[in-house]
């Protein structure tokens, strides 16, 4: 079974750093792109970034650039998102989800359960 | 960046009934990287439609999506209980990716 199980979040003061994880299962993690989408709870979606499957290419939304940080240990089937400088804007549900091509249309699946993030002193 | 408008922003219908779903872009997209995603309380998204038209593994045939350009739309022919949720549609461009604001279909 496919799986993505995501970590690391939790209550973060104004100015501070946050590193969520996603572990990934059922799949060759290395062969597919990998993404983190945010969600304030009860709105939309909002993407965040997105990783190439050897590590080697980003990008980012441009309310999170120069301040996160999308990285990946494939030896490790692991997605990360180190999260600095954040604010209280950045408050959110993070999911990560795997890019897959079905007949060569991008989509995202699965998704995984999310780690909720809380900016506030 | 491409902005996603979706509308209306909340449908009130009852089981049984139609639902049509409007994603407009705010310029042209390519139909392969129009996508479309249901979310239920407390879950995370999963995926329904590709490629604007394509049904994702496991979506039954009363969801299809249409359209190309700048206007597309999802389509429920008659709803199931288990339909009442809030969709999304996704642009994936080249370095970036938007997400519309979302439609909630309510009874």
């Amino acid at each position: 079974e496919v799986q993505l199980v995501e970590s690391g979040g939790g209550l973060v003061q104004p100015g501070g750093s946050l590193r969520l994880s996603c572990a990934a299962s059922g799949f060759i993690f290395s062969r597919n792109w990998m993404h983190w989408v945010r969600q304030v709870p009860g709105k939309g979606l909002v993407w965040v970034s997105r990783i190439d499957g050897e590590g080697t290419g980003t990008a980012y939304a441009d309310s999170v650039k120069g301040r996160f940080t999308i990285s990946r240990d494939n030896a490790k089937n692991t997605l990360y998102l180190q999260m600095n400088s954040l604010r209280a804007e950045d408050t959110g549900i993070y999911y990560c989800a795997r890019d897959i091509r079905y007949s060569g249309h991008p989509t995202f699946d699965p998704w995984g359960q999310g780690t909720l993030v809380t900016v506030s002193s | 960046e491409i902005v996603l408008t979706q509308s209306p922003g909340t449908l009130s219908l009852s089981p049984g009934e139609r639902a049509t779903l409007s994603c407009r872009a705010s310029q042209s997209v390519s139909t392969s990287d129009l996508a479309w995603y249901q979310q239920k309380p407390g879950q995370p998204p999963r995926p329904l439609i590709y490629g604007a038209s394509s049904r994702a593994t496991g979506i039954p045939d009363r969801f299809s999506g249409s359209g190309s350009g700048t206007d597309f739309t999802l389509t429920i022919s008659r709803l199931e209980p288990e339909d009442f949720a809030v969709y999304y549609c996704r642009h994936y461009g080249s370095s970036s990716l938007t997400f519309g604001g979302g439609t909630k279909v309510e009874i």
